[in-house]
């Protein structure tokens, strides 16, 4: 089954640590740039980074370069968001969502998972 | 950063047209991308590259640019239709994502 699958997420306090991770299966991981795309409750999309397929390279949104770090394994088909000093914006549920070949836009979506910065 | 302007909700009757609109200072020289969103799901890619459609996508649904200005159109609208529309550019320069602020779509 073609699936992208997120989990991870829960409660932090603000300046606390979170990893999430996406687990693929059912199409060619290895040739796959993953995104992640996060949504605020009762807001918009908001693209948070990606990286290419061979995880050579990544790209970050302004609002959270330099806390969070994204990563990849293609022995495990496997995709993760390791976050740090979380603050109470980041607040959202967390989608991956895979790129189809080079061509920018996201033909595959997980569920999304919770996270929740709050004291 | 690149700012993509939607309007925040069109409302229709069933069996009319709906338009939403989606206006960057690039986007003339972008592949446009469009999103449907419904409560407590993920989002679904409906139109890709302009005017794309992806297999199971029913043709109401069609894309097209002038300008600066993208616009998705969802013909013959039905309940089901009810949902958020997102449009979506990739910004090549930055290797940035850009998302459209959203449109609540509202069958009357």
């Amino acid at each position: 089954q073609v699936q992208l699958v997120e989990s991870g997420g829960g409660v932090v306090q603000p300046g606390g640590s979170l990893r999430l991770s996406c687990a693929a299966s059912g199409f060619n991981f290895n040739t796959s740039a993953i995104h992640w795309v996060r949504q605020a409750p009762g807001k918009g999309l908001e693209w948070v980074s990606f990286i290419r397929d061979d995880g050579g390279d990544k790209y970050y949104a302004d609002s959270v370069k330099g806390r969070l770090t994204i990563s990849r394994d293609n022995s495990k088909n496997t995709l993760d968001l390791q976050m740090n000093s979380l603050r109470p914006e980041d607040t959202a549920v967390y989608f991956c969502a895979k790129e189809e070949l080079r061509k920018g836009f996201f033909n595959l979506w997980g569920r999304g998972t919770l996270v929740t910065v709050s004291s | 950063s690149y700012v993509l302007t939607q309007p925040p909700s069109v409302s229709v009757a069933p069996g009319q047209t709906a338009r939403i609109t989606c206006e960057g200072n690039y986007i003339g020289s972008q592949s446009v991308h469009w999103y449907q969103q419904k409560p407590g799901q993920a989002p679904v890619l409906v139109v890709y590259v302009n005017s794309d459609r992806p297999s199971g996508i029913p043709e109401r649904f069609s894309g097209s640019k002038s300008g600066n200005t993208a616009t998705l159109t969802i013909s013959r609208v039905e309940a089901g239709d009810e949902a958020d529309y997102y449009c979506q550019v990739w910004d090549t320069d930055s290797g940035h994502h850009v998302f459209g602020s959203g449109t609540k779509v509202t069958v009357l």
